[in-house]
């Protein structure tokens, strides 16, 4: 079955730096790649997902990046925000099985 | 409208016995997903039904697990002869399902304790 591996657990930045959190996945036929925000004691919620057709993906201050030949995919937060801080999880699922499969999480802080 | 809720949100239990959490998804969604967070890590696929198909039990990690949507709608995760490594956050998440948005919105999870 599919694998996710997620790096790094937990990265810290200075308040207006960048983040970015890596996500390798093993199963070539997955083409769904979204990426979950979870702040403490609360549920996780999708803040940006990609699928295989395209490259890369921006929102505000959110991108998704995917390369399909190395099967890894990132996330980019730039001008972080204390209120950024959260574990932030990468997931994988094949379309239209739909279940996901998920990274460890990376716990990110924002330094103020 | 209404999120997905989830019921209890506490749930401590005795070794051996049984336990049942409920999940009330989105109205309108056809796809019903659990998932189980375990202390500090990701979460790990249990079970998903997509309208009338028969449910991906794949994930379930033992018979002592199962679960039922009742008209497509709430849906029961069952427990059976619980054991101490049960102990973890159930998370329930909807999605419109087939033809639909991908997007799974997340209730706010079972934390079951089994002492």
């Amino acid at each position: 079955g599919e694998n996710v591996e997620q790096h790094p657990s937990t990265l810290s930045v200075q308040e207006g730096d960048s983040a970015v959190i890596k996500c390798t996945y093993s199963d070539s036929a997955s083409n769904y790649f979204p990426w979950y925000k979870q702040e403490l004691g609360k549920r996780p919620q999708l803040i940006i997902d990609i699928r295989s057709n395209v490259g890369e993906k921006k929102d505000q201050r959110i991108a998704v990046t995917l390369n399909k030949t190395a099967k890894h995919f990132s996330l980019h937060i730039t001008e972080t925000q204390p209120e950024d801080s959260a574990v932030y999880f990468c997931a994988a699922s094949k379309i239209p099985s739909r279940q996901l499969t998920f990274g460890s999480g990376t716990q990110l802080t924002v330094l103020p | 409208g209404a999120g997905v809720s989830q019921s209890p949100s506490n749930k401590v239990t005795e070794k051996g016995k049984d336990v049942e959490l409920r999940c009330d998804p989105i109205s309108g969604h056809t796809a019903l997903y659990w998932y189980r967070q375990s202390l500090g890590q990701g979460l790990e696929f249990l079970i998903y039904f997509q309208g009338n198909s028969a449910p991906d039990k794949s994930g379930l990690p033992s018979d002592r697990f199962s679960a039922e949507r009742t008209g497509g709608s709430v849906s029961t995760l069952t427990i059976q002869r619980t054991q101490q490594e049960d102990s973890a956050v159930y998370l329930c998440a909807s999605s419109l399902g087939a033809g639909g948005s991908y997007e799974q919105f997340f209730g706010p999870g079972t934390r079951l304790t089994v002492l």
